[in-house]
């Protein structure tokens, strides 16, 4: 058990619609990652959380959005929602020093986009 | 840009055999970290081990080890005398700075491991 906690286990979607997906961080971390995980693939990098503002991210468009809240807590929201969004997607959080810090997973929300 | 291969994608082996699950990694950076993550068929991420560049130290925990290898840009895990509660995807990943005290992980594309009673 790493603490981070995920909601809903699993979605269903038909393309076109929107999408919001949260996570709890483990107790005193303050950076949360969202990760896409594709079947059979590794998990891509989206993007990052520090202190409630966008810290870094991969190669995902602009559809894919996130807030980071003043508990740590984050949510992950996908607009226009297109088949190939279809995937894991994990949150991971971490205390920052010296980013060195090792990131925890959470048990992932499956989407599937119809 | 950083990139990690596992080359492997299917490793299947019975019971009480050990197993060596390989990853080779990219880096331009002088100073990253390398990990091992299991998947099982749950979903969840679960963290075996972090080595920073600089300790190039083998490591053993109970029945895993890690060997890494600046020279060749290695990292690779083994189990010894597998068991059936080894069967999972595993990954191993490469922190890259993003700003700052940030980073964030490049995952190769795991390998399948299947142990049989």
């Amino acid at each position: 058990e790493t603490g981070v906690t995920q909601s809903p286990t699993h979605l269903i979607k038909t393309r076109g619609q929107q999408v919001t997906l949260r996570c709890s961080s483990q107790s005193g971390h303050n950076t949360v990652s969202w990760y896409q995980q594709a079947l059979g693939q590794g998990p891509q990098f989206i993007f990052q959380y520090y202190r409630e503002e966008e810290n870094g991210r991969g190669n995902f468009p602009p559809r894919f959005s996130g807030l980071q809240f003043p508990n740590y807590s984050s949510e992950l929201n996908v607009n226009a929602l297109e088949l190939d969004d279809s995937a894991l997607y994990l949150c991971a959080s971490k205390q920052v020093r010296g980013g060195t810090d090792t990131q925890y997973f959470g048990p992932g929300t499956r989407l599937t986009v119809l | 840009a950083q990139k990690v291969t596992q080359a492997q994608t299917e490793i299947s082996v019975v019971e009480k055999e050990d197993v060596t699950l390989d990853c080779v990694y990219e880096t331009r950076d002088t100073t990253y970290y390398l990990f091992w993550y299991k998947q099982p068929p749950s979903g969840e991420l679960v963290f075996l081990i972090r080595r920073n560049s600089f300790d190039e130290q083998n490591e053993i925990s109970g029945r895993y080890s890690w060997n890494f290898q600046k020279s060749t840009s290695s990292f690779n895990f083994t189990i010894t005398a597998s068991q059936v509660v080894d069967s999972a995807v595993y990954f191993c990943a490469l922190s890259e700075t993003i700003t700052g005290a940030n980073s964030k992980l490049t995952f190769g594309k795991g390998i399948t491991l299947s142990v049989r009673p």
